[in-house]
């Protein structure tokens, strides 16, 4: 199962870009990169999600090295509704299941 | 988007009693739903992949006649937490994945379930 490890905590400021940098060195050749964002009381709700270069939609960008081991997501232009934790999983194939793992996450605290 | 919807959002029960949560998959059929709880403060724990039409596959340590899981269609799957106690208490959150056209899988979830058992 690849593991992901991120920074527990960050914080910014209004109208700055984060970037969030998980690593995944054990990723496997067919696994997708996904990242989820979660408010308290929710459940996490999807941010963007790539395999391989730099995927971009209407809120963030998510940048993965040609080796796959890292990837790094890209806000910009931070709100204080962006304070939330952050999740990087890397799907995991096991007997026909595509499991999610969520790692520790990183709390994101955007200040005034 | 795709809905994954849960029920109830939150529930209060007594000490020693069941309690189910159902996950539905509003307009999508999943063959597939996971189920996780979270801690305050924590990241979400998988306890347990729901297979529509099979058993369902729990992860270790996870009491399977403890966590009662049913997923018997293709929209639907129930958690049962049986004889609950405080330790129990915590946030019920569930998935349902749909593969995509290129090998990768898209997750959705629900808005989680607060169980506090008292």
């Amino acid at each position: 199962l690849a593991k992901t490890t991120q920074p527990i905590s960050m914080d910014s400021y209004e109208g700055q870009e984060v970037n969030i940098t998980c690593s995944h060195n054990n990723i496997a050749t067919n696994d997708y990169i996904t990242w989820y964002q979660q408010f308290p009381s929710q459940g996490p709700r999807f941010i963007i999600q790539g395999y391989k270069t730099k995927v971009t939609n209407e809120v963030a960008s998510l940048f993965i090295p040609a080796d796959r081991k890292s990837s790094t997501l890209s806000l910009p232009r931070v709100s204080l509704s962006d304070t939330a934790v952050y999740y990087c999983l890397v799907g995991a194939r096991m007997d026909s299941s595509y499991k999610l793992i969520f790692g520790s996450g990183t709390r994101l605290l955007v200040r005034p | 988007g795709a809905v994954v919807s849960q029920h109830p959002s939150r529930v209060i029960c007594k000490s020693g009693t069941s309690v189910k949560i159902e996950c539905r998959s509003l307009d999508f059929q999943a063959t597939t739903m996971f189920w996780y709880r979270q801690f305050p403060k924590q990241s979400l724990m998988l306890m347990a992949t729901s297979n529509e039409g099979s058993k369902a596959t729990y992860e270790q340590g996870v009491e399977k006649d403890k966590f009662l899981i049913n997923h018997a269609s293709l929209t639907l799957s129930t958690l049962t937490v049986t004889s609950a106690h405080p330790e129990d208490s915590s946030f019920y959150i569930c998935s349902a994945s749909i593969p995509g056209g290129q090998g990768n899988t898209e997750a959705f979830f629900g808005q989680g379930t607060r169980l506090t058992v008292v």
